[in-house]
């Protein structure tokens, strides 16, 4: 079975550009989860997407955004990239039946983001 | 608030040694689920246990061990007789309503 796969792998990009990040499930997996891991800090929860609808977010502001698509595929878009927004973006996936039960979430290897 | 605190940022043993990961979490829920998630140097996350609010059994698994108490919210990792593989950086988190939230994590050095 294949795992989440996250594409880049590396990106970099200037301070006021746009970066977008994509992410693919793990097969019959219908939620999506974005989270940041900046350097020296934990994880912070992003977004959670189910089904295409955004079901939840973190403190980020609005500039952090994503969809998901048909196929469960999601993309987050960052815009006016700042300097601190430098980390690694981790996707994650599960069952939504399984998330109201706490189930585990599989991660995704990361997009790392530099901002020049 | 939702919050998980791994207090301990960086803890290093010699290989056989037992070591314990601290974890203490806050929460409103009464209903609300705890995971430990492994992040060896490759970088990929690794889910290694679940419990839910209303399980306080601990459990073993091999050499890894878990104590939930509710009543000091906290849910330890104990690592026993630990290899040098063992060496990463291991998040808690909590899972409320619609959302996770992890601890900063605490990484572990396993020297040999």
């Amino acid at each position: 079975e294949a795992g989440v796969t996250q594409s880049p792998t590396h990106l970099i990009k200037t301070r006021g550009q746009q970066a977008t990040l994509r992410c693919s499930p793990i097969s019959g997996h219908t939620s999506v989860y974005w989270y940041q891991q900046a350097l020296g800090l934990g994880l912070q929860f992003l977004l959670w997407y189910d089904e295409g609808e955004e079901r939840n977010r973190g403190n980020f502001p609005p500039r952090f955004s994503g969809r998901q698509f048909p196929n469960y595929s999601s993309e987050l878009n960052v815009n006016a990239l700042e300097l601190e927004d430098s980390a690694l973006y981790l996707c994650a996936s599960s069952l939504i039946l399984l998330q109201e039960q706490g189930g585990p979430q599989h991660f995704g290897d990361g997009t790392r983001l530099s901002i020049l | 608030a939702q919050k998980v605190t791994q207090a301990q940022t960086e803890i290093s043993v010699v290989e056989k040694e037992d070591v314990t990961l601290d974890c203490v979490y806050e929460t409103r829920d009464t209903t609300y689920y705890l995971f430990w998630y492994k992040q060896p140097p490759s970088g990929e996350l690794v889910f290694l246990i679940r419990r839910n609010s209303f399980d306080e059994q601990n459990e073993i698994s091999g050499r890894y061990s878990w104590n939930f108490q509710k009543s000091t919210s906290s849910f330890n990792f104990t690592i026993t007789a630990s290899q040098v593989v063992d060496s990463a950086v291991y998040f808690c988190a909590l899972s409320g309503f619609n959302k996770f939230y992890f601890g900063s994590g605490t990484k572990l050095n396993v020297k040999p």
